[in-house]
């Protein structure tokens, strides 16, 4: 199976530390998405990239968060100085074209 | 400003019912309309797409309409079963991005 990817699936981490995820695409897809899910709240948007080139940022996108995708391949997203706040779901998807996104399992943050 | 409101919020039906859950979008510039399952704690499923063309698209059980003009997206589950509990969102596209409904919750019990 190629789809979507994400590691770590769940990370725990105290607050004050940075933490780390990648998700990689599906191998022909230009476009990666990042969301971030809390609980019992639908998906909001963080920031996509097409390519290499970071096209739209959220304002949920604190400067504590940066995003990149190198090679426009797989993608990073860094928190820095984690808050108790930052806890939630963190969703990477990728598409072909734009109306039609393949999302990956996510990774759990959980920030204690 | 896309908003997208899922109505119920939460639903609790016994197996075999026919059930209808209600998606409307503010925005009627919409490009496609997806419907995801989400079980607890886990990522998010594809259910069905429509494309903004199209009126419905069926899978199993499974059958969504669109309506564009009214705003208004209906995913109808036929014969519900225990393992179709999970939370059920909405999301259209808006440009670049999803935009998300906050959910229904459904919980089927035998």
């Amino acid at each position: 199976d190629t789809g979507v990817s994400q590691n770590p699936r769940h990370k725990i981490t105290k607050r004050g530390q940075n933490v780390t995820f990648r998700c990689d695409p599906i191998s022909e897809h230009n476009r990666l998405y990042w969301y971030r899910q809390t609980l019992g709240q639908g998906p909001e948007f963080l920031t996509y990239f097409q390519n290499e080139a970071q096209l739209e940022k959220s304002r949920l996108l604190s400067d504590r968060f940066s995003a990149e995708r190198p090679k426009g391949s797989f993608s990073t997203l860094e928190i820095q100085r984690t808050e108790q706040g930052d806890s939630a779901m963190y969703l990477c998807a990728s598409s072909a074209n734009p109306y039609e996104q393949y999302f990956g399992p996510g990774t759990r943050l959980t920030v204690t | 400003k896309q908003e997208v409101t899922q109505i119920p919020a939460a639903l609790s039906v016994p197996e075999g019912e026919n059930l209808v859950l209600n998606c409307s979008f503010t925005d009627s510039a919409i490009y496609n309309l997806q419907w995801f399952r989400q079980d607890p704690g886990k990522g998010l499923t594809s259910l069905l797409l429509i494309q903004s063309s199209q009126r419905e698209q069926t899978s199993g059980r499974l059958n969504a309409s669109l309506d564009k003009s009214s705003g208004r997206s209906t995913l109808y589950i036929a014969a519900s079963q225990p393992g179709d509990s999970a939370t059920y969102l909405c999301a259209a596209y808006n440009t670049d991005k999803l935009i998300f409904g906050t959910g229904t919750r459904l919980q089927v019990f035998p």
